[in-house]
């Protein structure tokens, strides 16, 4: 199984801040990486797949990057609904569809 | 516009098995390329993948779990149905379908608390 290294396992932010988070895979993946939004009690939402083409209703201030075995996520100009746990995905190897173990963003 | 959603008991037995039902709309799984996925999430935790199956009726499960797992389709209902047997109180979790257009998980249903305990 392809194994999802998240890296920080939260953080802390202030509106405004640009927030980047690593995604370090054990195989190379190319750039099938996908990331995900979940807020507490609520459905994980798509933001980016293929690790850097944004899903259409997604605010341009994410972005992603990276190929191979290395990807990130960045958010610009953090805004309040933006706190929230994130996750990468891969979907190159399959099955099964691995998922990182999440980051936190939480208010600073 | 895409909607999933997931029905189910939400409190079985130690042994018991899990037979969840994803209803959709807005998509049709005999549609080339299409699939639908189960992903759960124990209470605090990460989101594990369990099962896919896709338009063609091609299946894939979780390495870890596929001794106990069947995913299956009725198209004409536009439902998928996830069964788990023998759980065990670490099942614990909401459970969420999602369709599968392409390489990511997108939409996902609102998820369905299923809890583990005599």
């Amino acid at each position: 199984d392809v194994q999802m290294t998240q890296s920080p396992f939260s953080l802390s932010a202030s509106i405004g801040d640009t927030v980047t988070i690593t995604c370090r895979t054990s195989q190379n993946i190319r750039s099938y990486v996908n990331w995900y939004q979940q807020k507490p009690g609520k459905a994980p939402k798509l933001l980016i797949y293929a690790a850097s083409n944004l899903k259409g209703d997604v605010p341009s201030r994410f972005s992603g990057s990276g190929s191979g075995t290395d990807f990130t996520l960045t958010i610009s100009s953090l805004q309040p609904e933006d706190f929230a746990t994130y996750y990468c995905q891969q979907s190159y190897i399959t099955p099964p569809w691995t998922f990182g173990q999440g980051t936190k963003v939480e208010v600073k | 516009q895409i909607t999933l959603k997931e029905s189910g008991p939400t409190l079985v037995k130690p042994t018991q098995t899990l037979t969840l039902t994803c209803t959709f709309s807005g998509f049709s799984l005999s549609t080339s390329g299409v699939g639908v996925g189960w992903i759960r999430q124990p209470p605090g935790k990460a989101l594990e993948w369990l099962a896919l199956i896709y338009w063609d009726d091609d299946k894939r499960y979780s390495p870890a779990l596929k001794n106990r797992l069947t995913i299956t389709k009725d198209t004409s209902k536009n439902q998928v149905v996830l069964t788990m047997t023998n759980m065990d109180p670490v099942d614990t979790a909401t459970y969420y379908c999602a369709h599968l257009p392409g390489t990511g998980f997108a939409p996902w249903g609102q998820g369905t608390l299923v809890t583990v305990s005599s």
